[in-house]
């Protein structure tokens, strides 16, 4: 199946730092999306992204849609301790469809 | 956002029990609903895709006599564990959508743990 590679595994920072982290594709894909996971929690969503190019921010977070449509980027400014977590990387084909997850990018910021 | 409630959280059973976790979408009529299998440090693993009246789809070794899914509203799926045994101790988590969205959401998991 498709299979997305994501980088870093892990980021240890101190507090204040900016993250970046990415997702790349050998596949297309139509939509992706950033999670964030806390232990013992299912997934939140943190932004979605629609259109290749495509830009958006939520908060300190900024996300991209790579112009091949096989990469992704998010970025984390000034990060907190509440940073701390998983971060996932999630593309889909079509609307409402199957997701296909990224390995995760375990995250830990230093106070 | 929209909510996934998943039930129960946690659970603990006795090997050869069957165990029942419950996904329902609370605001929202879930067209189709997936389940997820996450082992400690590792990404989820879509296990089966089920659409509301119809059978589930499962993914390529995931047993489906042993791993039972029922989607019999269009706010309630069941994954049923059978014949629980300690290799099935897993993060078990759900995830819902509705046909014209583009976004999933997430039900907060279940831990099961098998003795």
């Amino acid at each position: 199946g498709q299979q997305l590679n994501q980088s870093p595994q892990s980021m240890f920072i101190q507090e204040g730092e900016d993250v970046s982290m990415n997702c790349t594709s050998s596949s297309i894909f139509n939509t992706w999306l950033w999670y964030k996971q806390d232990p013992g929690e299912g997934p939140v969503l943190l932004i979605a992204l629609y259109k290749a190019g495509e830009l958006t921010s939520n908060g300190r977070l900024t996300a991209q849609f790579g112009i091949t449509r096989k990469d992704s980027f998010l970025n984390i400014s000034a990060s907190i301790p509440s940073d701390v977590g998983i971060y996932f990387c999630a593309g889909q084909g079509t609307s409402g469809s199957r997701l296909t997850f990224g390995e995760g990018t375990q995250l830990t910021v230093n106070p | 956002g929209a909510v996934v409630s998943q039930h129960p959280s946690r659970v603990i059973c006795k090997s050869g029990t069957s165990v029942k976790i419950e996904c329902r979408s609370l605001d929202f009529q879930a067209t189709t609903m997936f389940w997820y299998r996450q082992f400690p440090k590792q990404s989820l693993m879509l296990m089966a895709t089920s659409n509301e009246g119809s059978k589930a789809t499962y993914e390529q070794g995931v047993e489906k006599d042993k791993f039972l899914i029922n989607h019999a509203s269009l706010t309630l799926s069941t994954l049923t564990v059978t014949s629980a045994h300690p290799e099935d101790s897993s993060f078990y988590i759900c995830s819902a959508s509705r046909v014209d969205w583009e976004k999933l959401f997430f039900g907060s998991g279940t831990q099961l743990s098998v003795l």
